[in-house]
């Protein structure tokens, strides 16, 4: 398995209040990325990053932001968290060693409801 | 625009039965990867398998078994003499050839096996 922790894991808050979800990975991989899991959506990209403070926007990127101080973690903040931010987020990582090769590997999600 | 769609919610089958995962792919690139994904009832996303395009073999791995058939726009999965360790939502999704790493995932299939 991918060497890859989310924190926390479960998270609970209110609407209007800052929240910041941790990816931390011990792969040295390149790539990470965020998704969110919505019922009826699969997955979608929120955003990524493809080294250190180099960051991109995904799908649906609107009401998030995201740092990469360093390479082995990957924050993703809700700046004021609403309703519909109320998904399973997933974090996942990959080499980034060309198309042809590069496979995502997926965290184990962080359970997010906002109140 | 790409698109993934997988048409079955849920498949509910008996212990022993194969089960075929429908997965329709649209994209206007020449080059791009497919993939599918297990995610149990722990929650977390577990890599099947990559396919690329310009690769149309079949692929076996035990009990599972991809065709990919790029006449169709398809990239279907069958699990032969399913089990109920089986039972998961299924993921397929499809990945640009020489734009980004994003992955655009269908909306997944729900497989239930019974005993």
């Amino acid at each position: 398995d991918a060497g890859i922790t989310q924190s926390p894991r479960h998270k609970v808050t209110e609407t209007g209040t800052p929240v910041t979800l941790r990816c931390h990975q011990t792969e040295n991989h390149r790539y990470m990325y965020w998704y969110r899991q919505d019922p009826g959506h699969g997955l979608r990209l929120i955003h990524y990053s493809y080294g250190v403070k180099d960051t991109d926007k995904g799908e649906v990127s609107d009401g998030y932001s995201v740092s990469r101080s360093k390479t082995e973690d990957f924050l993703l903040t809700l700046e004021s968290a609403t309703s519909s931010q109320t998904s399973v987020y997933f974090c996942a990582i990959s080499e980034g060693g060309g198309p042809s090769t590069d496979t995502q590997y997926f965290g184990p999600g962080t359970r997010l409801t906002v109140l | 625009a790409q698109k993934v769609t997988q048409a079955q919610t849920e498949i509910s089958v008996v212990e022993k039965e194969d089960v075929t995962l429908d997965c329709v792919y649209e994209t206007r690139d020449t080059t791009y990867y497919l993939f599918w994904y297990k995610q149990p009832p722990s929650g977390e996303l577990v890599f099947l398998i990559r396919r690329n395009s310009f690769d149309e073999q079949n692929e076996i791995s035990g009990r599972y078994s991809w065709n990919f058939q790029k006449s169709t726009s398809s990239f279907n999965f069958t699990i032969t003499a399913s089990q109920v360790v089986d039972s998961a939502v299924y993921f397929c999704a499809l990945k640009r050839g020489n734009a980004g790493n994003m992955l655009t995932f269908g909306g997944g299939t729900r497989l239930m096996v019974k005993p």
